[in-house]
């Protein structure tokens, strides 16, 4: 089964910016690095996704490097409503798109 | 577009009676997910569907739960009996078929059991 390790919590402030790294050590050369938000009585929302080196879109950056163990979300000059839960995973490419969510990492962000 | 609907929104029952929740996916998602995710933990996958058929069902407690998703598009999840343990949010998603389409969620059920 698809395994990630992320910090259980993080504490930031607001207009600082945030870095959540993953660690996934059984990476399959052809699975893809994704990240969810879930806020408070909300299902998980897509962030970002990646393959290797880095993405970038209107809401984060997704760093990789090139042995792919690991990932970083970047959250630029972050407010208080990113305040939320931030999960890694890696669906399989090429199978049934199977979704295993980890405990994530739970973000305060401070005045 | 609309997003993926769930209900009932909330749901309070006494243990060992029987209760069913109802999923709405996006029009056109062959992939349909069944999560549940108690206080505190990340969601845990209990079944996923591939229009009408089972393709993961290993984390679903088959003795007292049980899912279909009839015609490939709706699909319900019953629990019976429910236990407290099963209090808990129940979410589902669903996506387009295949690879690593991005997975849409709904608001979820919140069960309480008492």
């Amino acid at each position: 089964l698809a395994k990630t390790t992320q910090p259980i919590s993080m504490d930031s402030y607001e207009g600082q910016e945030v870095n959540i790294t993953c660690s996934h050590n059984n990476i399959a050369t052809n699975d893809y690095i994704t990240w969810y938000q879930q806020f408070p009585s909300q299902g998980p929302r897509f962030i970002i996704q990646g393959y290797k080196t880095k993405v970038t879109n209107e809401v984060a950056s997704l760093f990789i490097p090139a042995d792919r163990k690991s990932s970083t979300l970047s959250l630029p000059r972050v407010s208080l409503s990113d305040t939320a839960v931030y999960y890694c995973l890696f669906p399989a490419s090429g199978g049934y798109n199977k979704l295993i969510f980890g405990a994530g990492t739970r973000l305060a962000v401070h005045p | 577009e609309a997003g993926v609907a769930q209900s009932p929104r909330y749901k309070i029952i006494e243990k060992r009676q029987s209760v069913a929740f109802w999923c709405n996916p996006i029009s056109g998602h062959a992939t349909l997910y069944w999560y549940q995710q108690i206080l505190g933990q990340g969601p845990k996958l209990l079944i996923q569907f591939q229009n009408n058929g089972v393709v993961d069902d290993s984390q679903l407690p088959k003795d007292r739960f049980s899912a279909e998703r009839l015609k490939g598009v709706d699909s319900t999840l019953k629990i019976q009996p429910a236990k407290l343990e099963d209090s808990a949010v129940y979410l589902c998603a669903s996506s387009y078929t295949g690879g690593v389409a991005e997975a849409f969620f709904g608001q979820g059920t919140r069960l309480t059991v008492v």
